[in-house]
């Protein structure tokens, strides 16, 4: 049964703390996105990376936040430090060249206190 | 700024009614206009898609609608069910690239 896997589902963390969110993307996928969707913005397009190489992270606060792809198996976003206007759900979604369809995670909820 | 206009932000419909959400979009070079549906506590799942070749697109109950002078595509639930009461987001991208979403629509069906 393929698909994203994203850690960890729920995340509670002080403002000023690092937070890193992790994805598994779906074997033999080279694109892998990062969302965030929050109630006022819907879904907004952080990154996106094809064969772990940084596309796009033009929709990211590069002041605080980084994505990675360590390897073919793992994409990484961290927010250091967070603040509490970064509480939202994190997705991860993964597809590959001449492909169409994006494949979501279940995403990560992020709440900064 | 936001690259796909979604319309309305939410919508109540009753059972066996017909639910139609509305989407444009500005960027010309897009050639690939999904719908995704979401339930609570899930991710997206890609539920139909067109290119704008046809103008056109028919899966069961759920039919795409593409205006492509217009720069406009729209989904119509037919004979709506309580189990499509979720949230929709329409998306274009290019390639496959940069896709981006609409900002959603939270359907209600009454039962």
């Amino acid at each position: 049964d393929a698909r994203v896997t994203q850690t960890p589902r729920h995340k509670v963390t002080e403002m000023g703390q690092e937070v890193t969110m992790r994805c598994q993307p779906i074997l033999g996928h080279n694109t892998v996105f990062w969302y965030r969707q929050t109630m006022m913005q819907g879904l907004e397009l952080l990154a996106y990376f094809r064969n772990r190489a940084p596309l796009d992270d033009s929709g990211m606060p590069k002041d605080r936040f980084s994505a990675e792809m360590p390897d073919a198996t793992l994409a990484t976003l961290k927010i250091q430090p967070s603040e509490p206007r970064d509480s939202a759900v994190y997705f991860c979604a993964s597809g590959f060249t001449g492909g169409t369809e994006a494949f979501f995670g279940q995403g990560t909820r992020l709440t900064v206190v | 700024q936001q690259q796909v206009k979604q319309s309305p932000q939410s919508l109540i419909v009753q059972k066996g009614g017909i639910s139609i959400i509305n989407c444009a979009y500005e960027n010309t070079a897009f050639d690939y206009f999904p719908w995704y549906q979401q339930f609570p506590g899930k991710g997206p799942a890609l539920l139909i898609a067109i290119r704008p070749d046809v103008s056109e697109k028919k899966e069961g109950r759920f039919t795409i609608s593409f205006n492509k002078s217009a720069k406009q595509f729209s989904l119509h639930i037919m004979d709506s069910q309580p189990g499509d009461s979720a949230t929709y987001f329409c998306a274009a991208s290019k390639d496959n690239n940069d896709m981006r979403f609409g900002a959603g629509t939270r359907l209600t069906v009454k039962p």
